[in-house]
């Protein structure tokens, strides 16, 4: 089955600078790619997704690029704010259809 | 805004109480899950659906067990709580069950059992 690896597990960045999620994934067979961020106390919504015919998309401050040679997928986050803080999880979808999600990475702002 | 909805959004019981968690979607979608979540840790799969009359258990063994009798509804249930239940409970839906996308979260159910 599809295993979806994310790091780092956590980040800490100075209000403005950029922070870069990494996640790699198993199952050439996944074609979706969504990201989603939970703040304390809420379910996790989506934010950015990417399927595997693009190779990166932007909205505004946000970027997911997708590399499906190596596998890999990233969330960028430029110009970061202190309500940027959160758990950001990836996740992979495999040919059948079970969504799986990597392990989330708890993103710190500092104003 | 996805509309999806559970409650209670937190309970409080004590252990071998029967609990019911629900979780209703008013988006049509075929597909629903529940994931249990250790507050801002892993999500963990535990059943999930991909239509009326269809249930499956997830990754990680749950002693819950789940129904789907109407499209909109999927309740969790525990016959017997125990402390090591206490985490919290997250549902999802996503559309077509023959088509991959995004699934929609409710804002989850935390439970603490004594």
């Amino acid at each position: 089955g599809e295993n979806v690896e994310q790091h780092p597990s956590t980040l800490s960045v100075q209000e403005g600078d950029s922070a870069v999620i990494k996640c790699t994934y198993s199952d050439s067979a996944s074609n979706y790619f969504p990201w989603y961020k939970q703040e304390l106390g809420k379910g996790p919504q989506l934010i950015i997704d990417i399927r595997s015919n693009v190779g990166e998309k932007k909205d505004q401050r946000i970027a997911v690029t997708l590399n499906k040679t190596a596998k890999h997928f990233s969330l960028h986050i430029t110009e970061t704010q202190p309500e940027d803080s959160a758990v950001y999880f990836c996740a992979g979808t495999p040919g059948n259809n079970d969504m799986r999600f990597g392990a989330g990475t708890r993103l710190t702002v500092k104003p | 805004e996805a509309d999806i909805y559970q409650t209670p959004r937190y309970l409080v019981i004590g252990t071998g109480k029967k609990i019911t968690l629900e979780c209703s979607q008013t988006m049509g979608h075929d597909k629903m899950y529940w994931y249990q979540q250790d507050p801002g840790m892993e999500l963990h799969l535990i059943h999930y659906s991909y239509g009326v009359n269809s249930t499956e258990k997830g990754d990680l063994s749950s002693e819950s067990t789940v129904s789907r009798i109407r499209t909109e509804h999927f309740p969790l249930t525990l016959e017997s709580a125990r402390p090591s239940h206490t985490s919290q409970y997250l549902c999802a839906s996503s559309g077509p069950a023959w088509y991959q996308e995004t699934q929609y979260f409710g804002p989850g159910t935390r439970l603490l059992v004594l």
